[in-house]
């Protein structure tokens, strides 16, 4: 049990056009979605929290308005990166949890290039 | 806050060897520990975790067990084969901390035949 996946895993797009990337939890319902971003060779990035049917919740330097997340169901959340630029080119990996425990299962990642 | 120090890599060893990741974190609260391993193109998968002090994480022959003494979280494994090559992440869950996840920065495991 416990699988997340995402949708797509690898997207080429053209500068100034949006993408929206899916994380579901296959086999359980996910209070909390995760959304990370990876650079090469580094460690994950947490970007947001996001709590079904609430707004998400952005760390610190990350642009909301860039960064759309949607959270509708227990089991689907949503990442629009909006206007898409080169620099936002990057690996990007959702995370869910159940209610009340300490374990993130991790989907297995989106690869974004924005040309 | 909360951190989780990693050892440096990349480690690279022989198939059949034994291997210790160094990992030490600092915490506020009653944090559960975890380790996660990458693989090349992938998402990250939960490895083993342990939620108390001397409780012992396991699987599929690694193992690391939680010091609450020395603040730390070793993985180790007695013989690497060459599958085992990945990024490995030490991770902690704080108690107080909503389920947010402090990383290590990662350690790069190349095994070679």
């Amino acid at each position: 049990g416990a699988v997340v996946s995402q949708h797509p895993s690898w997207v080429i797009c053209k500068s100034g056009t949006s993408v929206k990337i899916e994380c579901r939890s296959l086999d359980f319902q996910a209070t909390t979605m995760f959304w990370y971003r990876q650079f090469p060779k580094q460690s994950l990035m947490l970007m947001a929290t996001s709590n079904e049917g609430s707004k998400a919740t952005y760390e610190q330097g990350v642009e909301k308005d860039k960064f759309l997340i949607n959270h509708a169901s227990l089991t689907l959340s949503t990442l629009t990166v909006t206007s898409a630029h080169p620099e936002d080119s990057s690996f990007y990996i959702c995370s869910a949890t159940r209610l009340a425990t300490d374990t993130q299962y991790f989907g297995p990642g989106t690869r974004l290039t924005v040309l | 806050g909360n951190s989780v120090t990693q050892m440096e890599g990349p480690v690279t060893l022989s198939e059949e060897a034994f291997l210790t990741i160094n990992c030490t974190y600092t915490a506020t609260g009653y944090p559960s520990l975890f380790w996660y391993v990458q693989y090349p193109g992938e998402g990250l998968q939960l490895l083993l975790k342990a939620t108390k002090a001397d409780d012992k994480g396991s699987n599929k022959g690694f193992e690391a067990t939680y010091r609450k003494e020395t603040t730390s979280f070793h993985l180790e494994k007695g013989s690497v084969q060459v599958s085992d090559s990945a990024v490995y992440f030490c991770a902690l869950v704080d108690s107080g901390g909503y389920q947010k996840v402090t990383f290590g920065t990662g350690t790069k495991l190349q095994v070679i035949p």
